[in-house]
């Protein structure tokens, strides 16, 4: 299996700007999640689909940002207007049930906002 | 919610040991997971705790005593490559048994 699949990989945009993250889980897997990361705050989750259905958007900063998941294989999580403030790294991990062991991430999408 | 502490940076020398602790206070717990992540890389999963005790995998063993919320992460015979980051992270009992991540701590092992 190749993997979480992210894109793209980085991200340079200036303050306004819309921004769309892509993200292509492991085949078979039921849950999705979206995670951030900055020096500041660490590892956060900003919301996780289960089948498709989000579930929890709790972690979402504000109405600028937004995520879907059309199918089983993709998700978007979009920021509109982008701010610097925004800039971090994206992770997208999926996992394939609720009691596995572990989920597995992507390789990160590296935003930087001017 | 969940709390999680764990130091921010720890440095070791090449070939000893390390241990990296991890407190966590909880309102549901259903697991503890340690992650390592390499700079400028994602989280990578290293181990998995649920029941208290040690859990031995090759040169890493990971500990966890629920009735005190402790987990550590033991690494022995270090290597320039285990310089990482190691993220503690707790499983709640909620409906999607999501991870809450701790701040990481950063390893630097030197020659």
């Amino acid at each position: 299996d190749a993997g979480v699949i992210q894109s793209p990989r980085h991200e340079v945009t200036e303050m306004g700007q819309e921004v769309t993250l892509r993200c292509k889980p492991i085949s078979g897997h039921d849950y999705l999640f979206w995670y951030r990361q900055t020096m500041m705050r660490g590892l956060e989750l900003l919301i996780y689909f289960n089948n498709n259905v989000p579930i929890d958007d709790s972690g979402m900063p504000e109405d600028r940002f937004s995520a879907k998941m059309p199918n089983a294989s993709f998700s978007t999580l979009k920021i509109q207007p982008s701010e610097p403030r925004d800039s971090a790294v994206y992770f997208c991990a999926s996992r394939p049930r609720a009691y596995t062991d572990t989920q597995y991430f992507g390789p990160g999408t590296r935003l930087t906002v001017l | 919610g969940q709390n999680i502490d764990q130091p921010t940076e720890m440095t070791a020398t090449e070939g000893a040991i390390v241990q990296i602790n991890c407190t966590y206070q909880t309102s549901g717990f259903n697991g503890l997971f340690w992650y390592q992540q390499h700079a400028g890389e994602a989280p990578t999963f290293l181990s998995y705790n649920v029941l208290d005790g040690l859990e031995e995998k090759g040169r890493f063993s990971s500990f966890l005593s629920r009735s005190k919320g402790y987990s550590y992460l033991l690494l022995k015979e270090l290597q320039m490559k285990d310089s990482a980051s190691y993220l503690c992270a707790v499983r709640g009992n909620n409906a999607g048994n999501m991870l809450t991540f701790g701040g990481g701590t950063r390893l630097m092992v030197k020659p």
